[in-house]
């Protein structure tokens, strides 16, 4: 089965960094993606590693490290409209797509 | 273009009762999902359809069946609904690009 571990939640200032850690298990790795949910609204695609490395889209980068089963999305210059929850998600070569918890992220004035 | 398109939004199922979640793309990805989502959760997959005329259990299938009626549509069934199934339920796509889409989600409570 695959199996995703990311924090519960995380509570920064406007303008700060805030990494996101993802550690997971899976059998057929395809890619990690990342996904931003705000409440009540349906989750929105943020950013996909496949290779090792750093994925940069403006704000946002992701990188991951096949290796250790191991990513990261970073968030920078944060702003009030980041507050929301954001979720790893393992794509295995069947084609399965499966999320983590997920993990909430406030940003404060 | 709708992009992915979920009927019903909303619904009330008394214990028992059954009923069909219907979702519909017009982006002609190839992998339809679909997702349950409890409060302060987040996404289980409860089935998905690799492409048109397959489907696959995720890790949350007992209790749905699905319907992988064409390419374009990907059904949810629950046959005799229980209030452990009350949830938001999102379908997705994906395509041959990394990028999902979801649609909008229905909110299902059973009584």
């Amino acid at each position: 089965g695959q199996s995703l571990e990311q924090p519960s939640e995380v509570t920064a200032v406007e303008g700060a960094i805030v990494q996101i850690n993802c550690t997971y298990q899976t059998s057929g790795f395809y890619g990690l993606s990342w996904y931003q949910q705000h409440d009540g609204g349906a989750p929105t695609f943020l950013s996909y590693n496949a290779l090792d490395g750093l994925e940069e889209t403006g704000r946002f980068s992701s990188f991951l490290s096949r290796s250790d089963s191991y990513g990261y999305l970073l968030l920078q210059e944060l702003q009030m409209k980041d507050s929301a929850s954001y979720f790893c998600a393992v794509r295995s070569n069947d084609y399965k797509l499966s999320f983590g918890a997920g993990t909430t992220v406030t940003v404060r004035a | 273009n709708a992009g992915v398109t979920q009927t019903p939004k909303f619904q009330v199922l008394k214990t028992g009762q059954s009923m069909t979640l219907q979702c519909a793309q017009d982006m002609n990805h190839n992998s339809m999902y679909w997702y349950r989502q409890d409060p302060g959760m987040g996404l289980r997959l409860i089935y998905y359809s690799a492409s048109e005329g397959t489907t696959d259990k995720g890790e949350v299938p007992n209790g749905y069946n699905v319907s992988r009626l064409n390419k374009r549509e990907f059904s949810l069934r629950l046959e005799s609904a229980a209030p452990s199934q009350t949830s938001v339920y999102f379908c997705a796509i994906l395509g041959g690009g990394p990028d999902g889409f979801f649609g909008p989600g229905t909110r299902l409570t059973v009584l």
